[in-house]
């Protein structure tokens, strides 16, 4: 009974493709997240979103969105991939703003 | 806005010694804070949290840390390391009551034991 969940583990893509990337959480939470860990293990922020808000992070190109279909699913769309893109993506939640709890991460690899 | 600083990339430490590692945060409002550590290949686990209270606070496997307010520092300590704590630990803050906002994490910091 995994708490956040990430499909795929792994992807590896040709550049210029669309990919998503899927993020499920079954704990109830009202908050879900996105970060991007970079190749020196650099962890950042990219979305947070909950019902009433989504806040991005300036930095993030528009190529990257978030899709929610419901409160326990928050999915990554990602178009025209670039070999820049090539990084571990971590889903998180929470709860009223206290601790997150992270999923096991998706390894995406641009070729 | 925040910012974290960990003040050390890289700490290596004998099997059973104790260790200390350095957390420093700037934040113009209250603050949530947080400590959480990663396992190669793997997700971030929740090693320990302040969020109001005790300056002390205990967490998993042994860990704990002070909330130091005038020092804008959270340092993560334990009293006797195994080989098992080998892996990369990160610092992170969050706005207290902060609605979505999220975590503003520092660089990490790798602790190696060494047998």
């Amino acid at each position: 009974d995994t708490a956040v969940s990430q499909t795929p583990k792994y992807l590896v893509t040709q550049m210029g493709n669309d990919k998503s990337i899927k993020c499920e959480q079954n704990l109830g939470h009202d908050t879900m997240y996105w970060y991007k860990q970079d190749s020196k293990k650099f962890l950042k922020i990219m979305f947070s979103y909950n019902n009433k808000e989504l806040i991005i992070n300036e930095t993030v190109p528009n190529r990257f969105s978030p899709k929610s279909p419901d409160k326990a699913h928050l999915n990554l769309h990602i178009n025209s991939l670039e070999l820049g893109d090539s990084a571990v993506y971590f889903c998180a939640s929470s709860q009223n703003s206290y601790e997150q709890y992270f999923g096991p991460g998706t390894r995406l690899t641009v070729t | 806005a925040q910012s974290v600083t960990q003040l050390d990339s890289q700490v290596p430490v004998f099997e059973e010694a104790p260790v200390e590692l350095r957390c420093n945060y700037s934040s113009s409002v209250s603050v949530y804070l947080f400590w959480y550590v990663q396992y190669p290949n793997q997700g971030l686990q929740l090693l320990l949290k302040y969020l109001s209270g005790s300056t002390l606070v205990k967490g998993i496997n042994g860990f704990e840390a002070e909330f130091n307010k005038s020092q804008t520092s959270f340092h993560l300590r334990k009293p006797s390391v195994h080989i098992s704590d080998t892996a990369e630990y990160f610092c992170a803050v969050g706005r207290a009551r902060g609605g979505a906002d999220g975590l503003t994490f520092g660089k990490g910091t790798h602790l190696i034991i060494q047998p």
